[in-house]
């Protein structure tokens, strides 16, 4: 199976900052990389799909880049409400896999 | 607007089963399948397998592979995931989502906890 690994595991950022987290695919997936937030208490939220795609409602400070194995997930300037555990996720082979999240808080 | 609402939570005994719901609304249920990941308590998203309408179509990862069936009944718009012989190690809470690769929405989730 794909493996998905992603660094940092943990992320302080100060408010208004810019964060970059970065996942990374153990053989090619192409551009099948999405990326969740979720916020203690809920269900995952899809954020981005095929890469660099935005999810309906989703702020323009989120975006994604990347293909084969690298992948990076951008906010551009950090803030309170985007304090959770961010999650890539390959979709490109079965079983479908995920990478072990990124933490983000606020510095 | 698509929602998926999932049953409720569960308590159950070592070896024995649990089947969880998951009931939609607001999009064509028989044109996207229904994914099941699950969470352990503080611990990362883990795949658990995906199913549509076609009984043939089904994918389950290999953790869970001769221990878990999916299916979806089309006239309820609901979707099933049965788990069996559990263990204390699978206690997590459990998550449906809709789409057959990226999961654009997700139910609620279940927590299913299992103690003797």
């Amino acid at each position: 199976e794909i493996v998905m690994t992603q660094s940092p595991a943990s992320l302080s950022v100060a408010p208004g900052d810019g964060a970059t987290l970065a996942c990374r695919a153990s053989q090619s997936v192409s551009g099948n990389v999405a990326w969740y937030q979720q916020k203690p208490g809920h269900p995952p939220r899809l954020l981005i799909y095929h890469a660099s795609s935005r999810a309906s409602g989703v702020p323009g400070r989120f975006s994604g880049s990347g293909s084969r194995t690298e992948f990076s997930l951008t906010i551009s300037s950090l803030q309170s409400e985007d304090v959770a555990v961010y999650y890539c996720q390959q979709y490109s082979d079965w079983p479908r896999t995920f990478g072990q999240g990124t933490k983000v808080e606020i510095k | 607007q698509v929602q998926l609402v999932q049953s409720g939570a569960e308590v159950k005994r070592p070896g024995a089963s649990v089947k969880v719901s998951c009931k939609t609304s607001g999009y064509t249920f028989t044109s996207q399948g229904i994914g099941w990941v699950r969470q352990v308590p503080g611990r990362g998203l883990e795949w658990m397998g995906w199913t549509n309408i076609d009984i043939d179509n089904r994918k389950y990862a290999p953790a869970f592979k001769g221990r878990v069936t999916m299916t979806t009944d089309a006239s309820t718009r609901t979707a099933y995931m049965e788990l069996r012989s559990l263990t204390s190690d699978d206690t997590a809470v459990y998550y449906c989502s809709r789409g057959d690769g990226i999961a654009f929405d997700w139910g609620q989730g279940t927590p299913v906890t299992v103690s003797s």
